[in-house]
């Protein structure tokens, strides 16, 4: 199972767009690449899933470059209530086995 | 509703105490999940089930013990062998290639 890498912390400004870019270079041919969003004392929640190119929904965008060796997730027009933890994690189609890394934690400010 | 509970929410623990955390889901998912979040940390895998009566362990499974008799249920021991139990368990609960719906939580604290 590939590991991620991701920043450990981002500050941003409310109403701007935040970009948190995650590195997967040993990626599986049928790996997906999952975001998953977190507050404290609660459970994960997931946010997209793409596998190539750009994924996009009522909440962020996913983009995946050709070589998938990284993705990063948009989130456009942050708010306060963004501020949590966002974790990246590839997904191997067909295994039931997730793995988190140790996410990243974003901050906006007002 | 269609969800996944965990109870307790929170609970105590006296050093060499066994205790159990429990997870039901009404989901029709057959895969089950556990997962142990210290303070500032991301997810550790615990153990996770594919199916009733079948699991496997995760990264971190010594000193805890599961059982999957029932496809709604997946209720996880904290032995006296698990040396620094205190923690905040996560259960989850997923279908085959899609996402995982995560339960509130159950903060264990050791006395």
């Amino acid at each position: 199972l590939a590991k991620t890498t991701q920043p450990i912390s981002m500050d941003s400004y409310e109403g701007q767009e935040v970009n948190i870019t995650c590195s997967h270079n040993n990626i599986a041919t049928n790996d997906y690449i999952t975001w998953y969003q977190q507050f404290p004392s609660q459970g994960p929640r997931f946010i997209i899933q793409g596998y190539k190119t750009k994924v996009t929904n009522e909440v962020a965008s996913l983009f995946i470059p050709a070589d998938r060796k990284s993705s990063t997730l948009s989130l456009p027009r942050v708010s306060l209530s963004d501020t949590a933890v966002y974790y990246c994690l590839a997904y191997t189609s067909g295994t039931y086995k997730y793995i988190f890394g140790t996410g990243t934690r974003l901050k906006v400010l007002a | 509703d269609g969800g996944i509970t965990q109870s307790p929410k929170y609970l105590f623990r006296k050093e060499g105490q066994n205790v159990t955390l429990s997870c039901e889901q009404n989901l029709n998912h057959d895969a089950m999940y556990w997962y142990r979040q210290d303070p500032g940390q991301g997810l550790r895998l615990i153990y996770y089930s594919q199916i009733v009566n079948d699991f496997q362990k995760g990264d971190i499974a010594e000193g805890y013990s599961v059982s999957r008799e029932k496809k709604e249920s997946f209720p996880l021991t904290v032995t006296s062998a698990q040396k620094n139990p205190t923690a905040f368990y996560l259960c989850a609960s997923s279908i085959t290639g899609d996402e995982q719906f995560f339960g509130p939580g159950t903060r264990l604290t050791v006395l």
